[in-house]
């Protein structure tokens, strides 16, 4: 069945250092979304990406889809302690089913 | 609006004691999402409902898991009987835009079966 992999699991960073994570799916997808969770809290969404090889900035944050629309990343520059959480990828390849990725929870040194 | 609202927010059971979660929607939404979070399998959506009708169910685990949905404002997810793997956070979440899929999500409940 259709899978999103997502690395690092982890990461520590110093605060005002850059962090990644990047998520890659088994199929060609429709469309990626990204969502943020808050240690204690529930998934937030951030944004959603639909077109190839397409761009989103939101302040800090980067997002990027792919052009085979198999993969996409986002980049925070500059973290901050209030970055603090897991950041999770969610693939969906038409309808409404969406595959989310493990996740990569992210830890900030001030 | 008071976004999802879910309960209870916690849950402390027995073995083989049934299980209830409720959801209510944003009213609006006519997309409704049922998710499983634990540690080991991460976030997994269960089922999913349109209009009130379950669409896809593939993710429901076993025959002890079963959702309902009788109108737009309310669902609930039912284990019968509960066992100790079923601990988990129940998230409850909820879309309205066909072409935009952002999911708005419950605060979850936090299910432990001792």
């Amino acid at each position: 069945g259709q899978q999103v992999m997502q690395i690092p699991q982890y990461q520590h960073v110093q605060e005002g250092e850059d962090f990644t994570t990047y998520c890659n799916s088994s199929t060609t997808l429709s469309n990626i979304q990204w969502y943020k969770q808050r240690p204690g809290g529930h998934p937030v969404f951030l944004i959603q990406l639909v077109k190839s090889g397409e761009v989103k900035k939101q302040k800090r944050l980067t997002f990027q889809f792919g052009e085979a629309k198999k993969n996409s990343s986002l980049h925070i520059t500059a973290t901050q302690t209030t970055d603090v959480g897991t950041y999770f990828c969610a693939g969906n390849t038409g309808g409404f089913k969406t595959i989310f990725g493990a996740g990569t929870r992210l830890f900030v040194k001030a | 609006d008071a976004g999802v609202i879910q309960s209870p927010r916690h849950e402390v059971t027995e073995m083989g004691q049934e299980v209830t979660l409720r959801c209510k929607p944003i009213s609006g939404h006519d997309y409704l999402f049922w998710y499983r979070q634990t540690m080991m399998r991460g976030l997994e959506l269960l089922i999913y409902f349109n209009n009130n009708v379950p669409i896809d169910d593939s993710g429901m685990p076993e025959d002890r898991f079963s959702a309902k949905m009788p109108n737009a404002s309310f669902s609930t997810l039912k284990i019968q009987p509960s066992e100790p793997r079923d601990s988990a956070v129940y998230f409850c979440a909820s879309s309205w835009d066909r072409t935009y899929n952002e999911q708005f999500f419950g605060p979850g409940t936090r299910l432990t079966v001792l």
